[in-house]
């Protein structure tokens, strides 16, 4: 167990809707990363934050967003969901937001878009 | 743009057998590298990570060695178990790029290697 949290495990919904994913990062963890991973693109960077402020951006489409709230949970808003969108979506969480500390990664959330 | 590629996809080896996997990434700028284990339906589990500035670490059972001059970084786990059956992925950190450094803890991951281990 690596101290992240995600929900929900699953998640299926339709084309069109919209969709929130969230993650609660290890206890001292300034720093949330979200991931999505498929068969075709394998785990993919999609976007950062620390301590509340956005970080670093990957390939993210501009249907995606996230934030992170005070508390330092974060929240993935999926919308307009397309067929594509099915994945895994995975958090992870650093202490700091250099990168050269650890990124332990949550359970993932399955995402399957009907 | 940016990529981290395997040179083999999937890996048979018997247990108590010693696993090499093998990882080339493409930036010759990277400064971290880190090996993560996956097992499946669950997230992936960090292994070990270098620096660029060392070319080799040792772990438990676990040893990572890194070339810069052929970019390229591996993966050897000593008598292998069956528990260690798992996809393994290398993934490296790029220097901070563009105004401001955007790049942050940004990682990029190899398409990942299939371990299987025959008892």
């Amino acid at each position: 167990d690596s101290g992240v949290t995600q929900t929900p495990k699953h998640l299926i919904t339709a084309t069109g809707q919209r969709v929130t994913l969230r993650c609660s990062p290890r206890s001292g963890d300034l720093s949330v990363y979200w991931y999505q991973q498929s068969l075709d693109q394998g785990l993919q960077f999609l976007i950062q934050y620390y301590n509340g402020e956005e970080r670093a951006k990957g390939n993210i489409l501009e249907r995606f967003s996230a934030q992170q709230f005070p508390d330092l949970h974060s929240e993935l808003n999926l919308s307009s969901l397309e067929l594509g969108d099915s994945a895994l979506y995975f958090c992870a969480s650093s202490v700091v937001d250099q990168g050269t500390d650890t990124q332990y990664f949550g359970p993932g959330t399955r995402l399957t878009v009907l | 743009g940016e990529s981290v590629g395997l040179h083999l996809p999937t890996l048979s080896v018997q247990e108590g057998d010693n696993s090499i996997i093998n990882c080339a990434y493409s930036n010759s700028a990277s400064d971290y590298f880190i090996w993560y284990k996956q097992e499946s339906g669950k997230g992936p589990q960090f292994i070990i990570d270098i620096r660029s500035n060392m070319d080799k670490r040792q772990g438990q059972r676990v040893t990572v060695l890194l070339n810069k001059t052929v970019k390229h970084l591996s993966l050897q786990i000593a008598a292998t178990q069956p528990g260690d059956s798992a996809v393994y992925f290398c993934a490296e950190k790029p220097p901070p790029s563009g105004a401001g450094g955007t790049s942050y803890g940004k990682l990029t991951f190899g398409q990942g290697t299939i371990l299987t281990v025959h008892p």
